[in-house]
């Protein structure tokens, strides 16, 4: 079984550049989850979809960041323009809604931002 | 405020003997409660999880962990640490909301270097 793909795998960009991650999820996981992770952190919620619905986006900075899941399948977050506090790692999960591995999350390798 | 400790940043033990990293929490209600390690360069991977039934979970690579609801605590424990356990080990709860039951959100702690030495 594939896990969760994400890319790029490293980005670093200037500040007030926009930049995009994309993330494909383990094949028939309706949920799909966006985190980021600051260095000496654990990771944080910005957002979970399941399906092509948002659930939770109570954590999103709504004025700069952005995600989407079209089709239910794969994502993509967008920071739109990136302050240098962004600097994180995105990681990127999925999780089954039934079965014995229902609520729990597989975590893509992530995309290491770094805002100059 | 829904919050998840680990007290101990760093957790140092001699291959072969047992290990703890400790975990509390702070969240309403009979939250799930998990354990992910990290590994250098590489995602976080699901090691165990407790729902309900016995305090004792076990999971992945020998550890377990034992779920005390009086003391909100989910401490993971290993009895013999190899070297190859050195990783970053983070605790996390996921709430469970009167009515709407559990949306699988992750609330995590601020993690724990475990290094285990020859």
């Amino acid at each position: 079984e594939a896990g969760v793909a994400q890319s790029p795998r490293y980005k670093i960009i200037e500040k007030r550049q926009s930049v995009a991650f994309w993330c494909n999820p383990i094949s028939g996981h309706a949920t799909l989850y966006w985190y980021q992770q600051i260095l000496g952190q654990g990771p944080k919620l910005l957002i979970q979809f399941q399906n092509n619905g948002v659930v939770d986006d109570s954590q999103l900075p709504k004025d700069r960041f952005s995600a989407e899941r079209l089709k239910g399948v794969d994502s993509t977050l967008k920071i739109q323009p990136a302050k240098l506090e962004d600097s994180a790692v995105y990681l990127c999960a999925s999780s089954s809604i039934s079965g014995p591995a229902a609520n729990e999350q597989f975590f893509g390798p992530g995309t290491r931002l770094t805002v100059l | 405020a829904q919050s998840v400790a680990q007290p101990e940043d760093q957790v140092n033990v001699a291959e072969g003997n047992p290990l703890t990293v400790k975990c509390t929490y702070s969240v309403s209600g009979n939250p799930y409660l998990f354990w992910y390690v990290q590994y250098p360069n590489r995602g976080l991977q699901f090691l165990l999880k407790y729902i309900t039934g016995d305090n004792l979970v076990k999971g992945s690579y020998g550890f377990e962990a034992e779920f005390n609801k009086s003391q909100t605590s989910f401490h993971l424990k290993k009895p013999s640490a190899l070297v190859s356990d050195s990783a970053l080990y983070f605790c996390a709860v996921s709430p469970v909301y009167h009515g709407s039951g559990n949306t699988g959100k992750l609330i995590f702690g601020q993690g724990t270097t475990l290094q285990v030495k020859p």
